[in-house]
């Protein structure tokens, strides 16, 4: 099993739309989690950090299944600007273990 | 706002040159790293460091070399180019061991 593995998409969705990406990961010592937002042709920047008990920040909700090792993103009222790549983004098992990114779900939001 | 800059946005150089990737940042974190970013493969690390004059292989090292002689300074080397090392590459900084703050990326491309 990859350690941390997305949907590669394209996903496809009309404006307004609710979406939702999920990404598992293999470490189950991980602590720390993350989805960035990397738009074509830049570098990756954080979109926001994923806490046990769930996160929103707008129109974003990050959530963490521990016992099934997942997380989740979910846009609602989806913006031609939220079309990117999501990178889900896992801690190792120590504290200086480098991030382990997943290939990204790329996202494309349709007037 | 914290700004790492990368030497050049785009790159081009021949098999068996020497070529020196300079990143810098501005905001006084311990923690530097290089990755590379190839379509389907997403980003793999190359080396990181924690300190200064410290270096750390990541997953694809081979090819590749570091220096770190100054805290805001971090040189990716690829001793003799080749074509496989045709690539997007990404510096990034980080306080601890989990947010990066990435540079726009150089464009390498090897002929």
């Amino acid at each position: 099993r990859k350690e941390v593995e997305q949907d590669p998409g394209p996903f496809n969705v009309p404006e307004g739309a609710t979406v939702a990406f999920n990404c598992t990961y293999s470490n189950s010592a991980s602590q720390s989690f993350f989805w960035y937002r990397q738009d074509c042709r830049k570098e990756p920047k954080l979109l926001m950090s994923v806490y046990s008990s769930g996160n929103e920040d707008g129109r974003f909700t990050a959530q963490l299944n521990r016992a099934s090792q997942y997380i989740s993103l979910l846009i609602r009222d989806s913006k031609l600007s939220d079309s990117a790549t999501y990178l889900c983004v896992v801690n190792g098992h120590s504290g200086n273990t480098p991030l382990v990114f997943g290939k990204g779900t790329r996202l494309s939001v349709i007037a | 706002d914290v700004k790492v800059t990368q030497s050049s946005r785009y790159l081009v150089k021949r098999t068996g040159e020497k070529v020196f990737l300079e990143c810098v940042q501005d905001m006084d974190h311990e923690n530097m790293f290089w990755y590379r970013q190839d379509p389907g493969l997403g980003l793999r690390l190359i080396y990181f460091s924690y300190d200064v004059k410290m270096k750390e292989k990541g997953d694809i090292p081979e090819g590749y070399s570091v220096s770190r002689e100054k805290k805001e300074r971090f040189s990716l080397i690829l001793e003799s180019a080749s074509t496989n090392q045709t690539s997007m590459y990404l510096c990034a900084s980080s306080p601890g061991s989990y947010e990066r703050y990435f540079g726009p990326g150089t464009r390498l491309t090897v002929t």
